[in-house]
């Protein structure tokens, strides 16, 4: 089975500042289709779990441009620009490459300072 | 707009059983696969199991393999999972989640149902 490893496990950001996760995978992402299957998903406190990326770096609809998502092969990146209040919660990439299992990271918590 | 809405979860006996439902709504419902996620609480996210749209493939991660089984009826727009011999270890949310490709490459997820097993 795949294993996703998110950094850091936690981070304390100031509003309007930028955040950075990053995402490893044991594995090589790109699959045979030439696609790279590699999610980023925020868990809002008290929430479900709502998809922000996917495939690396399109952003799902209504997901502000302040997110980004990039990398390839095993390393892969999102970036959140001007952190708002709003983005507080636990981000956990996915990868959908090797299924089944999908397999998660261990998540990351954004507060804001 | 998508909306996926799970029921029976509750308290449970380890050994006893429940099946949840997920009734979903704004798409079509037999044209994607659906899955199950969990998570206990305070942790992560855990993919539990997958049906395929149609055709109805069914796959399972390994702590459940053998007790819980995934089913949908397409006529009703509903998701099931029925879990049988319950374990302390299972109890968290349960997540009902739309798949917009292959069988785990998830774009909604529900709510969540509560399931807690415990003497």
């Amino acid at each position: 089975d795949f294993v996703m490893t998110q950094s850091p496990l936690s981070l304390s950001v100031s509003p309007g500042q930028s955040a950075s996760i990053s995402c490893k995978s044991s594995q090589n992402l790109l699959h045979g289709d030439g696609r790279t299957y590699l999610y980023w998903y925020l868990q809002k406190p008290g929430q479900s779990p709502q998809l922000l990326i996917y495939e690396v770096s399109s952003r799902f609809s209504g997901v502000s441009d302040r997110f980004s998502g990039s990398g390839s092969g095993t390393d892969f990146t999102l970036k959140i620009s001007r952190v708002e209040a709003e983005d507080v919660g636990v981000y956990y990439c996915m990868q959908g490459t090797r299924l089944p299992p999908p397999t998660f990271g261990q998540g990351t918590k954004l507060e804001i300072k | 707009e998508v909306q996926l809405l799970e029921s029976g979860g509750g308290l449970v006996h380890p050994g006893g059983s429940l099946r949840l439902a997920c009734v979903a709504s704004g798409f079509t419902f037999d044209d994607y696969a659906m899955s199950w996620v969990r998570q206990a609480p305070g942790k992560g996210l855990e993919w539990v199991s997958a049906i395929g749209g149609r055709a109805g493939d069914t796959y399972y991660a390994d702590p459940v393999k053998g007790r819980f089984t995934i089913s949908r009826d397409n006529s009703k727009n509903t998701l099931y999972l029925q879990m049988n011999s319950l374990r302390a270890e299972d109890t968290a949310v349960y997540y009902c989640a739309k798949t917009y490709s292959g069988c785990c490459r998830f774009d909604y997820l529900g709510q969540g149902t509560l399931v807690t097993v415990s003497s």
